[in-house]
């Protein structure tokens, strides 16, 4: 089954750049999107097709993919991005795959 | 404004059955495939199920096929996901979520989730 590996937990100073990965060895071949989740709350569409920023989200967040790695940055980051953040992709043969999820801590 | 609001959920025995349900306005819900996605206790996101926007074509994940069905009224702008034969490993907050066409695109807008606890 396809598995998207993120690291548990990203820490970063406010004002500073986070940088979320999602690994898998044939992530080049699909489209990536990123959730933001905080607490309590239902997921929020962050970036799609890699690198597409919905409306509303600003634009401090921006997606890329690279290799083996997707990966979602957040500069200028302030209390407000601290949050759970999913990856996720649909491969033909297991539908709809999540990341399991990166808990952005700012200090 | 786009709007889902789910509901049906609570607590249920194992082996019980639940039927939620999600109330779809702010957009043309019959031009959109539907999609149910879960979230146990502090864990991560799981997809469930998948609808298209006619109703034709549903798929589930291996965790709840046979027992979970998924389907449409779009004269009702409602999305449903009948759970049968239920286990204690299918509490959690179900979100139903829009997603444009089965296949690679987004979820673009979530529900607030409706919680079941199965649970004896």
């Amino acid at each position: 089954s396809y598995v998207l590996t993120q690291p548990p937990s990203v820490s970063v100073a406010p004002g500073k750049t986070a940088r979320i990965t999602c690994e898998e060895n044939n992530i080049g071949s699909k489209s990536v999107h990123w959730y933001q989740q905080k607490p309590g709350q239902a997921p929020v569409l962050v970036m799609y097709y890699d690198s597409d920023r919905p409306s509303g989200i600003p634009d401090r967040f921006s997606g890329s993919k690279s290799g083996n790695t997707a990966a979602l940055t957040i500069t200028r980051v302030d209390a407000g991005d601290e949050a759970d953040y999913y990856c996720q992709v649909w491969d033909r043969t297991s539908d709809y795959v999540f990341g399991a999820g990166t808990k952005v801590i700012v200090l | 404004e786009v709007r889902l609001l789910e509901s049906g959920g609570g607590l249920v025995q194992p082996g019980g059955s639940l039927r939620l349900s999600c109330a779809a306005s702010g957009f043309t819900f019959s031009t959109y495939a539907m999609t149910w996605v879960r979230q146990a206790p502090g864990k991560g996101l799981e997809w469930v199920s998948v609808i298209n926007d006619s109703g034709s074509h549903t798929d589930s994940a291996d965790s709840v096929k046979g027992r979970f069905t998924v389907s449409r009224d779009n004269s009702k702008s409602t999305l449903y996901l009948q759970m049968n034969s239920l286990r204690a490993d299918d509490t959690a907050m179900y979100y139903c979520a829009r997603i444009r066409v089965v296949g690679a695109e987004p979820f673009d807008f979530w529900g607030q989730g409706t919680l079941v606890t199965v649970s004896s």
